[in-house]
């Protein structure tokens, strides 16, 4: 089974300082990562996805994300905020090998940045 | 490429009316999927269907809700009769048959039920 867990339903972050979303998961099996962005109004679109190659995966918009299997942890960053970043974002995961209807979402994060 | 179209964008309806939402996945995608967004509740898959039959079901709240796929580029989600609860916005997506956990999603259905 899979579940994640995003720390912080909201984080507010002054424009050009660094953006941290956390995102930990648990998985009985090796697993694929995801965050999606949704902007208001708009349906969820893939930010940036894990996949069992390089640990350090980047995406979309200046944002990356670190897989750390000893922490269990998949976390977003990004290092200068910009006012078009304010969206919620969703981490995700599913299980390797198995089909998309096992991707479990989370609550998602609400970012907002500061002028 | 055009992506995933849903429609109607936003519905207002009575308690007790039929609603029918509208999905056209992207050309070529193999697997359909329906989801429902609220405050309270986040982000529910209520049924994926593959080339076109329905596969998990399981996250039908109840059988007022159905889904039917009728060919690979149609699907729609039907609630009848509606009720407030169900007040929501309802997305579609899709993916193709690599199945990696990338999905496509539509701009979203906003339902509103009085």
């Amino acid at each position: 089974a899979q579940s994640v867990t995003q720390l912080g339903s909201h984080v507010s972050v002054s424009e050009g300082a660094l953006v941290l979303l956390r995102c930990n998961y648990s998985s009985s099996v090796p697993p694929y990562l995801f965050w999606y962005v949704q902007y208001p109004n708009q349906g969820l679109q893939l930010l940036l996805k894990y996949t069992s190659a390089a640990t350090l995966v980047k995406g979309i918009n200046g944002f990356e994300a670190e897989f750390k299997k000893s922490e269990t942890s998949f976390h977003l960053t990004k290092p200068s905020a910009h006012m078009s970043d304010a969206a919620e974002y969703f981490c995700a995961v599913s299980g390797r090998y198995s089909s998309a209807s096992k991707i479990i979402f989370g609550s998602g994060t609400r970012l907002s940045i500061r002028p | 490429d055009a992506g995933v179209i849903q429609s109607p964008r936003h519905e207002v309806t009575e308690m007790g009316q039929e609603v029918t939402l509208r999905c056209k996945p992207i050309s070529g995608h193999d697997y359909l999927f329906w989801y429902r967004q609220t405050m309270m509740r986040g982000l529910e898959l209520l049924i994926y269907f593959n080339n076109n039959v329905p596969i998990d079901d399981s996250g039908m709240p109840e059988d007022r809700f159905s889904a039917k796929m009728p060919n690979a580029s149609f699907s729609t989600l039907k609630i009848q009769p509606s009720e407030p609860r169900d007040s929501a916005v309802y997305f579609c997506a899709s993916s193709g048959a690599e199945n990696t956990g990338e999905l496509f999603f539509g701009e979203g259905s906003r339902l509103t039920v009085l």
